[in-house]
């Protein structure tokens, strides 16, 4: 199976500023088929990109996804007070399906 | 718009079976391919089954043989009946619906339902 590591574990920032975080696969991401979810204490994991660098429905632009192959990235231009979460990328590529660890984007 | 709520969840001992439900709304379920994904408290997300729309029906390693996928379209209903139970099934199941017919390459999980607790304990 594909196995996701994310990094790094958790990210400080503060608001308004760039967030990078990062998911490389031990082995290539077919087609690209790499998503990311955000979650929230509490709450389900939400679906924000998909096929590396496709934004899902109602998420602002301010989220990019990027990458191919074994190393993909997700940017927050600006963080804004509602992002701060913990971010999961997935593979769904290859049977079965795999998730990173996660990384939280905690305030500073 | 679409909706998932998860039910069915509780303490069970080791040993012990459980059935849990995902009642769908919002969308024709019977063109979906929908799939359970756990998560352990404190932990990350683990994929644990998928159905497609045509019944076929696949399982995580760690699972296969307790647990068993099913669909009811008459009632826009998945079910995960889960047997066997080990401490290590302890977790928030989610239900998912996923963005095409099928499980397999391309299609994602583009909805998840609130999710439902499953404790494993003597």
């Amino acid at each position: 199976e594909i196995v996701l590591t994310q990094s790094p574990g958790t990210l400080s920032l503060s608001p308004g500023e760039r967030a990078t975080l990062s998911c490389r696969a031990s082995q290539s991401v077919s087609s690209n088929f790499l998503a990311w979810y955000q979650q929230k204490p509490g709450q389900a994991p939400r679906l924000f990109i998909y096929g590396a660098s496709s934004r899902a429905t109602g998420i602002p632009d301010r989220f990019s996804g990027s990458g191919s192959g074994t190393d993909f990235t997700l940017t927050i231009s600006r963080l804004e007070p509602e992002d701060f979460a913990v971010y999961y990328c997935q593979q769904y590529g290859s049977s079965p399906w795999t998730f990173g660890q996660g990384t939280k984007v905690e305030i500073k | 718009e679409v909706q998932l709520v998860e039910s069915g969840g509780g303490l069970v001992q080791p040993g012990g079976s459980l059935r849990l439900s995902c009642a769908a709304s919002g969308f024709t379920f019977s063109s979906y391919a929908m799939s359970w994904v756990r998560q352990a408290p404190g932990k990350g997300l683990e994929w644990v089954s998928a159905v497609s729309s045509g019944g076929s029906t696949y399982y995580a390693d760690s699972v296969k043989g307790r647990f068993t996928i099913s669909r009811d379209t008459s009632k826009n209903t998945l079910f995960l009946q889960v047997n066997s139970l080990r401490a290590e099934d302890t977790a928030v199941y989610y239900c998912a619906k996923h963005s095409s017919y099928y499980y397999g390459s391309g299609s994602y999980l583009g909805y998840w339902g609130q999710g439902t607790l499953v404790t494993v304990s003597s």
